[in-house]
């Protein structure tokens, strides 16, 4: 079964706009929580991580909110940028295996 | 950043053909690879993951005599698809980690995108 749930499956958003990404877990023994961007034909490349005794990360445009007592933790890409139409990962592990939620596909119009 | 290099990054092959692809830390010693496999529009699927100078741990369902791993040194492991069929056909992605750096737990390479004719 999927260890992270992730939401939504797609979005559009228009340039300049936030896009919001959202994961839930179950396993109390995750304590890294990385998300992925994958370009068409690419690799998942690592875009920000967190930990859990963190609530918030920021670098950039990229944040990622966590929630531990709601074991649930999102990303927030603000002005959002054409270049940022990609499909994004959440996931989690808790010993270098990681669980990867279904991913997200963003579109951002100009 | 560390670097992974997986080869070839495209592969066209008759069925019943044996395809290898290796994967490569460039600057980095992996004492882990996974091996993923990703069909379209969908997520990651570990397939198997390796340590250095010892058996592959496959996950349930992937067959370990269809998907042979090899991981003989520090900075490569190599996943060779026997007997491919069209239904073999997918985007095979590797990556690596250090398990002395827990910043980072994988770096992944680029994918393999296999065709099985």
């Amino acid at each position: 079964q999927q260890q992270v749930k992730q939401s939504p499956q797609s979005l559009i958003v228009q340039k300049g706009g936030i896009s919001i990404i959202n994961c839930a877990y179950e396993n109390t023994a995750f304590d890294y929580f990385p998300w992925y961007q994958q370009f068409p034909g690419k690799g998942p490349a690592l875009l920000i991580a967190i930990r859990p005794d963190v609530s918030e990360k920021k670098e950039g445009r990229f944040t990622i909110s966590f929630n531990k007592s709601a074991k649930q933790f999102s990303l927030h890409i603000m002005d959002s940028q054409p270049g940022d139409s990609a499909t994004y990962f959440c996931a989690a592990t808790g010993d270098y295996k990681l669980s990867f939620g279904a991913g997200t596909t963003v579109t951002v119009r100009a | 950043g560390a670097v992974v290099s997986q080869h070839p990054s495209r592969v066209i092959c008759k069925s019943g053909t044996s395809v290898k692809i290796e994967c490569r830390s460039l600057d980095f010693q992996a004492t882990t690879m996974f091996w993923y496999r990703q069909f379209p529009k969908q997520s990651l699927m570990l397939m198997a993951t390796s340590n250095e100078g010892s058996k592959a741990t496959y996950e349930q369902g992937v067959e370990k005599d269809k998907f042979l791993i090899n991981h003989a040194s520090l900075t490569l492991s190599t996943l060779t698809v026997t007997s491919a069929h069209p239904e073999d056909s997918s985007f095979y992605i590797c990556s690596a980690s250090n398990r002395g750096q827990s910043n980072q737990p994988q770096h992944f390479g680029d994918g393999t995108r296999l065709s099985i004719l």
